[in-house]
């Protein structure tokens, strides 16, 4: 089955404690990105990246890290999470970057 | 950079009527334009999509128009069901773009009352 997986679905930490969220498709897609949601902000890019190796920031990059070195994984790390990533994180992956993109399930991160 | 707009934010509608919502950009290269429609506790999902050589599309219930002068695109919902009821986003794309391969709305939640 086509999909995209994200683990873990919940986890909550505390302040400044590293954590990694992991994501891998299995469609062979070029682009993968990683949005936050937040009450009435809709879906903010985070991260994208176009292929191996190639990353780039989007519209709320500040206080996040990732990393492309396989096709299909695209991890989104966090080295000091504060409590204001608190949020609902997606990743979606897409075969251009310009067509529908498919999302994850979805990770519900709280920092205490 | 691109900016989309999205309006309303919450509407509500009695079942078998139909829903329009609004979305508007702002960089007139964008050429692809996405709707996702989120239920409560779930992931996105692509429902309809188009692209900026076609004016309207339709799927059954759902269709979706461009107006690329006016730089505004629309989702239609008919025959609405309570099924219908979710969080729908729109988004805007260009190509060759891929820092903002997907520019979302602030989403619009429709609820369809029986």
């Amino acid at each position: 089955e086509a999909q995209v997986t994200q683990n873990p679905r919940y986890l909550i930490t505390v302040t400044g404690k590293k954590l990694t969220v992991t994501c891998s498709q299995n469609m062979n897609h070029e682009y993968m990105s990683w949005y936050r949601q937040d009450p009435g902000l809709g879906l903010r890019q985070i991260y994208y990246s176009m292929n191996v190796e190639v990353t780039d920031k989007g519209d709320v990059p500040e206080g996040y890290k990732v990393s492309r070195k396989e096709k299909r994984n695209f991890p989104l790390i966090l080295e000091s999470p504060s409590p204001n990533q608190t949020s609902l994180y997606f990743c979606a992956s897409s075969l251009r970057g310009v067509d529908g993109y498919t999302f994850g399930s979805g990770t519900r991160l709280t920092v205490v | 950079g691109e900016n989309v707009e999205q309006h309303p934010s919450t509407l509500s509608v009695q079942e078998g009527d139909s829903a329009v919502i609004k979305c508007t950009y702002s960089d007139s290269a964008s050429n692809y334009f996405p709707w996702y429609k989120q239920e409560l506790g779930k992931r996105p999902q692509l429902i309809i999509d188009i692209r900026s050589n076609v004016g309207e599309k339709k799927d059954q219930r759902i269709a979706v128009t461009l107006n690329k002068t006016a730089k505004h695109f629309s989702l239609h919902i008919t025959e609405t069901q309570p099924e219908d009821s979710a969080v729908y986003f729109c988004a805007a794309s260009k190509r060759g773009t891929g820092r903002r391969a997907l520019t979302f709305g602030s989403g619009t939640r429709l609820q369809v009352q029986p």
